[in-house]
């Protein structure tokens, strides 16, 4: 158990839709990561936030968002979903803005059809 | 175009053999890290190489960075059904914020460890 914790597990849904999956990073980590998951891509950075703020973007689509909440926890919005969307979605902690000692959570299996 | 690559992309053995997979770059990185992924769950940490040549145990599990720091290998001596996952190799890669470390990942090997 690496202490992240990840909600819900699986989420099915339609194209068009709108979710929101949550992250609860370590105990003392300020750090979150998203990343995305899939077959033919592996897995893929998608946007870091520290303490509050957003410090690093990767490949994150412009229907995607993200924010980290006082409580530092953190949400990924994901809107008018396609079926390439379907992946699964990873949350990682770390306790520095620069350290590269990243802790991952179980995963959203995020299915759209 | 893949910054990591790693093979082979599965591979499938029995109890007791000993493997190796690879992680290869064209270009030089200062620092690499393995991952393993279990099924239904994130990857976990194994380990970070820094130095080239450098060497590191993990009980059944040597990996290796390669003298030019463009390339990594990982061996398993006498594999356990319970090391079957997928390995990743990562690079943590400064972002666009400046000292942030963001992980670039290969695809990884998919290892099946038969009984």
């Amino acid at each position: 158990d690496s202490g992240v914790t990840q909600t819900p597990k699986h989420l099915i849904t339609a194209t068009g839709q709108r979710v929101t999956l949550r992250c609860s990073p370590r105990s003392g980590d300020l750090s979150v990561y998203w990343y995305q998951q899939s077959l033919d891509q592996g897995l893929q950075f998608l946007i870091q936030y520290y303490n509050g703020e957003e410090r690093a973007k990767g490949n994150i689509l412009e229907r995607f968002s993200a924010q980290q909440f006082p409580d530092l926890h953190s949400e990924l919005n994901l809107s008018s979903l396609e079926l390439g969307d379907s992946a699964l979605y990873f949350c990682a902690s770390s306790v520095g803005v620069a350290a590269y000692e990243q802790y991952f959570g179980p995963g959203t299996r995020l299915t759209v059809t | 175009t893949q910054l990591l690559e790693q093979s082979p992309q599965f591979l499938s053995i029995q109890e007791g053999e000993n493997l190796t997979v690879y992680c290869n770059s064209s270009s030089v990185f200062s620092s690499l890290q393995w991952y393993r992924q279990e099924p239904g769950e994130g990857p976990v940490l194994l380990v970070t190489v820094v130095t080239g040549g450098e060497v590191k145990k993990l009980k059944r599990l040597t990996f290796q960075f390669g003298d030019a720091r463009k390339d990594s290998s990982l061996h398993i001596t006498a594999a356990q059904p319970g090391d079957t996952g997928l390995y990743l190799c990562a690079l943590p890669l400064t972002g666009s914020g400046g000292s942030n470390y963001k992980l670039t990942f290969g695809k990884g090997t998919l290892l099946t460890v038969n009984p």
